[in-house]
């Protein structure tokens, strides 16, 4: 089945306690990306990946790090999470920038 | 800097009825998507608009995209209760590879 798969799906942890969200995707797609989404602030593009080995940051990077080594992969990296980085995270794909993307499950991270 | 704009951001309205949701954007572009999130739901993909005075339908929706005026809508013709959710749109902007979306659309439609 073609999908985005995201782990953990939930996550509470403490601040500065760096952690990793995985996103894998099996549909051989090059475009990948992170988003974070808030009550009444929609979604907000934290990074993107046009292709292996080739990020770059969407509106809100700050806090974040990401890395695509594969094409399959493009996990989301807090270094040091803090408390205002609590929010529901979607990774998402597509086939190449200029087409819709396939969302993940999201993942809820609360950072005490 | 690409803002995109949507509304109204809430929307309460009785089965049957029609209505449109807008989505203004503030620089060129002519790639516009619209999504749908259900409640504890993740997003799904509804229309793809790459072209000026692009139209795509499916059921009871219907997309446009105005790139002159900047502005897609997205049309409800005699609405039903399964269509209660919430609508995005995301905007491509030309000059860099990012997606901005709008806040959303809440739409709950009454029995």
């Amino acid at each position: 089945e073609a999908q985005v798969t995201q782990n953990p799906r939930y996550l509470i942890t403490v601040t500065g306690k760096k952690l990793t969200v995985t996103c894998s995707q099996n549909m051989n797609h090059e475009y990948m990306s992170w988003y974070r989404q808030d009550p009444g602030l929609g979604l907000r593009q934290i990074y993107y990946s046009m292709n292996v080995e080739v990020t770059d940051k969407g509106d809100v990077p700050e806090g974040y790090k990401v890395s695509r080594k594969e094409k399959r992969n493009f996990p989301l990296i807090l270094e040091s999470p803090s408390p205002n980085q609590t929010s529901l995270y979607f990774c998402a794909s597509s086939p190449h920038r200029v087409n819709e993307q396939f969302f993940g499950p999201g993942t809820r991270l609360t950072v005490l | 800097e690409l803002k995109v704009e949507q509304n109204p951001l809430f929307l309460s309205m009785q089965e049957g009825k029609n209505y449109t949701i807008y989505c203004n954007y503030s620089t060129t572009s002519d790639r516009l998507y619209w999504y749908r999130q259900d409640p504890g739901k993740s997003l799904e993909s509804l229309f793809v608009l790459l072209s000026n005075g692009a139209v795509k339908q499916e059921g009871r929706l219907m997309a446009s995209l105005d790139t002159k005026a900047r502005l897609s809508t997205l049309h409800i013709t005699a609405a039903v209760h399964d269509l209660s959710a919430t609508y995005f749109c995301a905007v491509d902007g030309n000059r860099d590879d990012k997606i901005i979306f709008g806040k959303g659309t809440r739409l709950h439609i009454l029995p």
